[in-house]
């Protein structure tokens, strides 16, 4: 089992429609929890981070942790084409302070 | 304005030569850095973490004669992929965690290396 796990997509909505994107994890120690986008050929840029269970909303988008599912969601409402990206969740190991990556998750957001 | 710097952006370079990449933190002093490598359509993968004033913590499976780190002072660290081969062609990629107790990353530009 991996340590982060989500759906690889590529995951198509249209232009205005919310996105759902959701990620896994197996350390049920795990504190911290990100979102990143990347966008092709470039470096991940951090969208979201959630420490507390519950929603946690910026812009148009929202962080949804649950601990005890140990499941986090990041939603985009009136999603644009400019977000058609590979969003990648990642969660904070307490040793060292490293940051496990899933897979990432491709969104292309359809005009 | 950029947090974390990375040099070069782009590299080629022969089989079996050695290349440098420097991680620099633009705005705050850092006793860690990270380096991952990112190859086509996979997710970032951490190969180490770089500690200032001491070794760097390699990640299982990594080879750390290959890639040499250093972490030259609290604001640069270097990674050397030595005998570079087609196979160490990646996407490599620091971050930076800042001070002041998040537990956020800030990550480089990147640096794209093709080893011919």
């Amino acid at each position: 089992q991996k340590e982060v796990e989500q759906n690889s997509g590529p995951l198509s909505v249209p232009e205005g429609a919310i996105a759902s994107l959701n990620c896994t994890y197996s350390d049920r120690g795990s504190q911290s929890f990100f979102w990143y986008r990347q966008y092709s050929g470039k470096s991940p840029e951090l969208i979201m981070f959630i420490y507390s269970n519950g929603d946690k909303e910026d812009g148009r988008f929202t962080a949804q942790l649950n601990k005890a599912s140990q499941y986090v969601s990041l939603l985009i409402r009136d999603s644009q084409p400019s977000d058609s990206a590979t969003y990648l969740c990642a969660v904070h190991r307490n040793q060292g302070g490293k940051l496990i990556f899933g897979q990432g998750t491709e969104l292309s957001v359809k005009p | 304005g950029a947090v974390v710097s990375q040099h070069p952006s782009r590299v080629i370079c022969k089989s079996g030569t050695s290349v440098k990449i420097e991680c620099r933190s633009l705005d705050f002093q850092a006793t860690t850095m990270f380096w991952y490598r990112q190859f086509p359509k996979q997710s970032l993968m951490l190969m180490a973490t770089s500690n200032e004033g001491s070794k760097a913590t390699y990640e299982q499976g990594v080879e750390k004669d290959k890639f040499l780190i250093n972490h030259a002072s609290l604001t640069l660290s270097t990674l050397t992929v030595t005998s570079a081969h087609p196979e160490d062609s990646s996407f490599y990629i620091c971050s930076v965690p800042p001070t002041g107790g998040t537990d956020t990353q800030y990550f480089g530009p990147g640096t794209r290396l093709t080893v011919l």
